[in-house]
């Protein structure tokens, strides 16, 4: 079955530090990509996605890349904040099975000052 | 409403007891998915509905699980005879649609914790 393998946490960075949170995934056909964040304290959200091969999801100044080829979607940051301190979950889904979400396990961040 | 709502926030109950969950989607999101999130683990998926159609009761992990909605509106997890195992977060998230951006929306979760 389709699964979803990020690389485990936590991982702790200084402020204005480079992030990447490896993703790689096993699916059939066509999946849609996802990363989603969860705040200390606050709900899962949406933070970018890709729906087709070699599309790029941005948001908050992070980017993904939709890697066929390498089956992953690896989360990058140029240049993180304090504010970024977070959980982070990669995740795929298939329009032909309800769309619904397999997860990755979570990676933890924490950017230090 | 302004997001999807979830109650209870917190459950504590013994094991053997029944417990019920609810989730108030954003309105008019015709799709709705619970997942389970145990510690230490990724999020699981649970049941699926979409408007008027059978729900995809395939991520459901035993009978002890059921779950109802109706029309496009709430819906209730079930939880029968409740074990130590089921101790987990319980999330529940809204999307307009299978077709479009089918973003999910998420709800704050409950946390269920079985004695």
């Amino acid at each position: 079955g389709d699964s979803v393998t990020q690389m485990e946490g936590p991982v702790t960075l200084s402020e204005e530090a480079f992030l990447t949170i490896n993703c790689t995934y096993t699916a059939t056909g066509y999946p849609s990509l996802f990363w989603y964040v969860q705040y200390p304290g606050e709900g899962l959200q949406l933070l970018l996605k890709a729906t087709k091969a070699d599309d790029k999801g941005s948001n908050k100044g992070f980017e993904a890349t939709y890697r066929k080829e390498t089956t992953s979607f690896h989360l990058e940051k140029g240049s993180v904040q304090v504010s970024d301190s977070a959980v982070y979950f990669c995740a795929l889904s298939h329009p032909g099975n309800n769309r619904k979400l397999i997860w990755g396990l979570g990676t933890s961040l924490a950017v230090n000052p | 409403g302004a997001g999807v709502s979830q109650s209870p926030s917190n459950k504590v109950t013994e094991k053997g007891k029944d417990v019920e969950l609810r989730c108030d989607p954003i309105s008019g999101h015709t799709a709705l998915y619970w997942y389970r999130q145990r510690l230490g683990q990724g999020l699981e998926f649970l049941i699926y509905f979409q408007g008027n159609s059978a729900p995809d009761k395939s991520g459901l992990p035993s009978d002890r699980f059921s779950a109802e909605r109706t029309g496009e509106s709430v819906s209730t997890l079930t939880i029968q005879r409740t074990q130590q195992e089921d101790s987990a977060v319980y999330l529940c998230a809204s999307s307009l649609g299978t077709s479009g951006s089918h973003e999910q929306f998420f709800g704050p979760g409950t946390r269920l914790t079985v004695l």
